[in-house]
């Protein structure tokens, strides 16, 4: 296991247009869970899975944000009808159902620059 | 409203000197602590946790202090290396939820000085 996988690891992309992340966890982490990390910020919540239900979704996320997890396995994170204020890194993270003495593992993140 | 507080941007010492990095929380319902550590280009990496019934983890050169009644934790690294110049987040969570959402502080980068 090659621990969280995100791809790509950069997207530029005009304002107005669609995007969407894979993010490929941990085969036996049942949870996923999804941060934006924006410069001089630390990670802030955006929504998670625990197998293919997502549980809770941030105020941040708008209405322009969508996040699934078919099958419990990978997830995608689509932004339609981007803004430059969505350029951020966008953070994919896996856990099993307790995350006491280890945490989350994260991905090495989406870096998403709005043009 | 900033629940977990990291209020020094930055931090510099010398190498092979204590390293000591604060963080304060707001949120009472708050019991378990996590300390990550984050490269350039590379996503946070898990450093070392605390329960709030305890008020000190070690593991190697790293050591975790809780002061729940000040709603303050401390990392503590000796001795500080060239490598463990990075970014740290302090991080907590409420394990009542048990949705495990953890909420991060803003970061320390720490620059480990020759």
């Amino acid at each position: 296991d090659t621990g969280v996988s995100q791809n790509p690891r950069h997207k530029i992309t005009k304002r107005g247009q669609n995007v969407t992340f894979r993010c490929d966890p941990i085969s036996e982490h049942n949870r996923l869970y999804w941060y934006r990390q924006t410069l001089g910020q630390g990670p802030e919540f955006l929504t998670y899975f625990q197998n293919e239900a997502q549980l809770e979704k941030s105020r941040l996320l708008s209405d322009r944000f969508s996040a699934e997890r078919p099958k419990g396995s990978f997830s995608t994170l689509e932004i339609q009808r981007t803004e430059q204020g969505d350029s951020a890194m966008y953070l994919c993270a896996s856990s099993l159902a307790s995350i006491y003495n280890y945490g989350y593992t994260f991905g090495s993140g989406t870096r998403l620059t709005v043009v | 409203d900033q629940q977990v507080k990291q209020n020094s941007p930055s931090l510099s010492v010398q190498e092979g000197r204590i390293s000591i990095l604060n963080c304060d929380y707001t949120n009472s319902m708050f019991d378990y602590f996590l300390w990550y550590k984050k490269y350039p280009a590379e996503g946070p990496t898990f450093l070392i946790s605390i329960s709030s019934i305890k008020d000190k983890n070690e593991d190697g050169r790293f050591t975790v202090f809780l002061n729940k009644s000040a709603k303050h934790l401390s990392l503590h690294i000796v001795p500080s290396q060239p490598g463990d110049s990075a970014v740290y987040f302090c991080a907590a969570t409420p394990i009542v939820n048990r949705d495990d959402k953890i909420i991060f502080g803003k970061g320390t980068r720490l620059h480990i000085l020759p």
